[in-house]
């Protein structure tokens, strides 16, 4: 069946990179998508890419895609405190199935 | 920017009562969603919604759980006869065009269900 997997956990010294990985089942997704999800807040969606694409750059995030291997990563750049939290990546639009979250702590 | 609203942010009910979450939708989207989060397990999917009736459903979404839009504002889920394991975070969610789309699903902060 469908499944996304992630590790779970990701520490970082502030502002090196974080690079959070995924793999996914699902080779029909048109898109695959990044959420954010903050301390008892919502999930907010950060980013996305098309399949067709191997590459996408928004700011500090950088997202790359290796459709062969269904492999998903999520580069954020100059890491802040701020971007503590856990990082969902997503398969399939019309019903998403998510990852586990990978939850990213920032340290000083 | 538009968002997805849900109320309220915490439900505190008895187990075997009937709850209802509520949800309102960005105004111009067409396709409502509900999700459901268990602590410390992954986001699963329950329902998808588009034209009055529904478009998809996990088998989670049994016979306990119902969706409706009664007006042209709100989405809302009807959980019967809850249970212990029931407890979840549900989060409703959005979008203004069917799957597959860049147009992604938007999602609320959820509203956090305890049933003691």
């Amino acid at each position: 069946g469908e499944d996304v997997e992630q590790s779970l956990f990701l520490s970082v010294r502030e502002g090196d990179s974080s690079v959070i990985n995924c793999t996914y089942t699902d080779s029909s997704s048109t898109y695959l998508y990044w959420y954010k999800q903050e301390p008892g807040a919502g999930l907010q969606l950060l980013t996305y890419i098309f399949s067709n694409m191997d590459m996408k750059q928004d700011q500090r995030l950088t997202v790359l895609l290796n459709k062969k291997d269904k492999h998903l990563s999520l580069r954020i750049a100059d890491t802040q405190t701020g971007d503590s939290a856990i990082y969902f990546c997503a398969e399939r639009a019309d019903k998403l199935i998510f990852g586990t979250g990978t939850r990213l702590q920032v340290f000083p | 920017e538009p968002e997805v609203t849900q109320t309220p942010s915490h439900q505190v009910t008895q187990m075997g009562q009937e709850v209802i979450l509520r949800c309102v939708p960005i105004s111009n989207h067409l396709y409502f969603y509900w999700y459901r989060q268990i602590l410390g397990q992954k986001v699963e999917f329950l329902v998808s919604f588009y034209n009055n009736e529904i478009s998809e459903k996990s088998e989670i979404f049994d016979d306990q759980f119902s969706v409706e839009r009664p007006d042209g504002s709100n989405f809302t889920l009807k959980i019967r006869s809850t249970k212990l394991e029931d407890s979840a975070m549900y989060f409703c969610a959005s979008s203004p065009q069917e799957g597959g789309s860049n147009q992604p699903q938007h999602f609320g902060d959820g509203t956090r269900l305890s049933i003691l």
